[in-house]
């Protein structure tokens, strides 16, 4: 089964410093991985698409990286400010056509 | 503005009856999903489209009926066979069907059984 796995499920850091959100997967045949951001109530904001090729993708203070070896992703988010505050999923395309889930990171920023 | 429109954003039912979520996109996408979105829990795919006239069952389409007879709509029924109805529902829609890229998010409805 193609699991995927977001620890911990909840960070509070203070406004300012950087901070890195994990994802892992058992399966390392993937397609490509999606970095998403949901604030309360709200939709699904994408955020980085990373290919299977690629090792990184960086969109001004966020940068995800990949390592299909190892089975994880990361998503980095330098300087962290309180509009950052949201939960932040994973999901990746394992080649069949749909997304896998994480469960998400609720992430807060402390001013 | 391109974008994809849930409505209603808010939806009540009753048991035992049948409800329609609407899902519109101006994207040209050939691609649309539905995905069922609970407290605590990721989201899980209840049934997806690839092109218009065609559509596959998700991990829980039980309960669950879709039509695709259009590019831009990708319509769910929740029917009264759904046990436990109750979650935030969310439509999304991609540019590439077999392999789909970056997945583009509506706003979701929000369906309450009384």
């Amino acid at each position: 089964k193609q699991e995927v796995t977001q620890i911990p499920a909840a960070l509070s850091v203070p406004e300012g410093e950087n901070l890195v959100l994990n994802c892992s997967f058992t399966d390392s045949a993937i397609y490509n991985l999606q970095w998403f951001r949901q604030d309360p109530g709200k939709g699904l904001t994408s955020l980085l698409l990373i290919q299977s090729s690629q090792r990184e993708q960086t969109s001004g203070r966020l940068n995800a990286s990949l390592d299909k070896s190892s089975g994880r992703s990361t998503l980095y988010i330098a300087a962290s400010q309180p509009g950052d505050s949201a939960t932040y999923l994973c999901a990746i395309n394992f080649g069949n056509e749909k997304l896998t889930f994480g469960t998400g990171t609720r992430l807060t920023i402390i001013p | 503005d391109g974008g994809i429109t849930q409505s209603p954003k808010y939806l009540f039912r009753k048991e035992g009856q049948n409800v329609t979520l609407s899902c519109e996109q101006n994207l040209n996408h050939d691609a649309m999903y539905w995905y069922r979105q609970d407290p605590g829990q990721g989201l899980r795919l209840i049934y997806y489209s690839q092109i218009v006239n065609d559509f596959q069952k998700g991990d829980i389409a039980e309960g669950y009926s879709v039509s695709r007879e259009k590019k831009e709509s990708f319509p769910l029924t929740v029917t009264s066979a759904q046990k436990n109805p109750t979650a935030f529902y969310l439509c999304a829609s991609s540019s590439s069907g077999g392999n789909p890229g970056t997945q583009y998010f509506g706003p979701g409805t929000r369906l309450t059984v009384l």
